[in-house]
């Protein structure tokens, strides 16, 4: 059966730290793995990765994945509050299924 | 900037009806997608639309769910004889091409099943 796990499933840190929330899949015929932030309604797309060990960077936003360990990180830096959301991992299991986690929900304290 | 659209945004149904949730996609992009959230749970694919046909689909979407593109530009979800549990937020996306990462996401149409 497909999956994708995330963890940890919540995070409270204080602006100014540094997070890293970790996704690992085990799908059939994986063809990328997605991140998104969900706020209040739809998710918003952050990063698709394709191959492994190359990071994608986005301001203080980074991720990289691992196709050999069936992960991904992605990393936040230097948090504020406006960082607060559900993170959401999904991995395309290509032809069959778009798989996605169960979040990781970060508040970041003033 | 380009969006996608769905009405209604909020639906309340009586279990055993039928509800059809409208999504106006992006008018250059060809692929759709159906998602739902169930509250408190996590994002699930339904259906992705090509060509005019189903071009993949979860074991979610069983023969009470279908979806159509009736016209150039709405495309639809009809859940049949809807029942407690199919209460949940809808996410139509759409994309140029078979890229979830290039996917826009519709705000969504929350189902209330009563």
């Amino acid at each position: 059966e497909d999956k994708v796990v995330q963890s940890p499933l919540s995070l409270v840190v204080h602006e100014g730290d540094t997070v890293t929330l970790n996704c690992s899949y085990e799908v059939t015929n994986f063809r990328s793995l997605l991140w998104y932030k969900q706020e209040k309604k739809a998710p918003t797309f952050l990063f698709m990765l394709t191959s492994s060990g190359i990071e994608k960077k986005s301001g203080r936003l980074s991720s990289i994945l691992d196709k050999k360990e069936l992960f991904s990180i992605l990393n936040i830096t230097a948090t504020q509050t406006g960082d607060s959301a559900v993170y959401l991992c999904a991995v395309d299991n290509y032809g069959q299924n778009f798989v996605f986690g169960p979040g990781t929900r970060l508040s970041v304290l003033p | 900037e380009p969006e996608v659209t769905q009405t209604p945004s909020h639906q309340v149904t009586q279990m055993g009806q039928e509800v059809i949730l409208r999504c106006v996609p992006i008018s250059n992009h060809l692929y759709f997608y159906w998602y739902r959230q169930i509250l408190g749970q996590k994002v699930e694919f339904l259906v992705s639309f090509y060509n005019n046909e189903i071009s993949e689909k979860s074991e979610i979407f069983d023969d009470q769910f279908s979806v159509e593109r009736p016209d150039g530009s709405n495309f639809t979800l009809k859940i049949r004889s809807t029942k407690l549990e199919d209460s949940a937020m809808y996410f139509c996306a759409s994309s140029e091409i078979r890229d979830f990462g290039t996917q826009y996401f519709g705000p969504g149409t929350r189902l209330t099943v009563l």
